[in-house]
């Protein structure tokens, strides 16, 4: 298992397109998380699935984004109608909610997916 | 609702000195807490994780200490190297949320 991975790694758009980020998490993990980081900002929560299920949406994410993740593996980010202000960093990560102390929730995050709107 | 807050917010210094990164946070109920590094237009790379049963933790020239009373955190960098130039984030995860909540970082310059 290489961690987790996310593309495509970099995504430049014109205004009003759509565009679709993946994330493939750690194998064993059951849950996923979605972060968006500007420019000089730490990393604001996005949402976060438990295997299949959507547990919890930030106010953030704004009816043009969805995520899902179908069968409890990889997971996809689709923004669409995409605007100015949707430029960032967009950073998955993924976590085991089981294993005990030294092993539960400890997240790992891949390298990030970053989108310019244009 | 958990709130977290780095000091300082940028740290210019030369090379060799030993430095202190503060990290507080409002919400003590929490899992653990974690130390990432940042290089710019980057991903995340986790520095230490500390277990809220832990005090502190060491990796290499790293140690991040855990006061969850008083819901502070502080990671040490020893003899600081321009390699270790990049932005320092604290995140705990709390029990209400599942979640890491991050801080806006501590943006490192260190000069040879």
């Amino acid at each position: 298992d290489t961690g987790v991975s996310q593309n495509p790694r970099h995504k430049i758009t014109k205004r009003g397109q759509n565009v679709t980020f993946r994330c493939d998490p750690i194998s064993e993990h059951n849950r996923l998380y979605w972060y968006r980081q500007t420019l000089g900002q730490g990393p604001e929560f996005l949402t976060y699935f438990q295997n299949e299920a959507q547990l919890e949406k930030s106010r953030l994410l704004s009816d043009r984004f969805s995520a899902e993740r179908p069968k409890g593996s990889f997971s996809t980010l689709e923004i669409q109608r995409t605007e100015q202000g949707d430029s960032a960093m967009y950073l998955c990560a993924s976590s085991s909610s089981t294993g005990g102390e030294a092993g539960a929730n400890v997240l790992t995050f891949g390298a990030g997916s970053r989108l310019t709107v244009l | 609702k958990q709130e977290v807050t780095q000091i300082p917010a940028a740290l210019s210094v030369p090379e060799g000195e030993n430095l202190v990164l503060n990290c507080s946070f409002t919400d003590s109920a929490i899992y653990n807490l974690q130390w990432f590094r940042q290089d710019p237009g980057k991903g995340l790379t986790s520095l230490l994780l500390i277990q809220s049963s832990q005090r502190e933790q060491t990796s290499g020239r790293l140690n991040a200490s855990l006061d969850k009373s008083s819901g502070r955190s502080t990671l040490y960098i020893a003899a600081s190297q321009p390699g270790d130039s990049a932005t320092y984030l604290c995140a705990p995860l709390s029990y209400n949320t599942d979640k890491l909540i991050f801080g806006t970082g501590t943006r490192l310059q260190v000069f040879p």
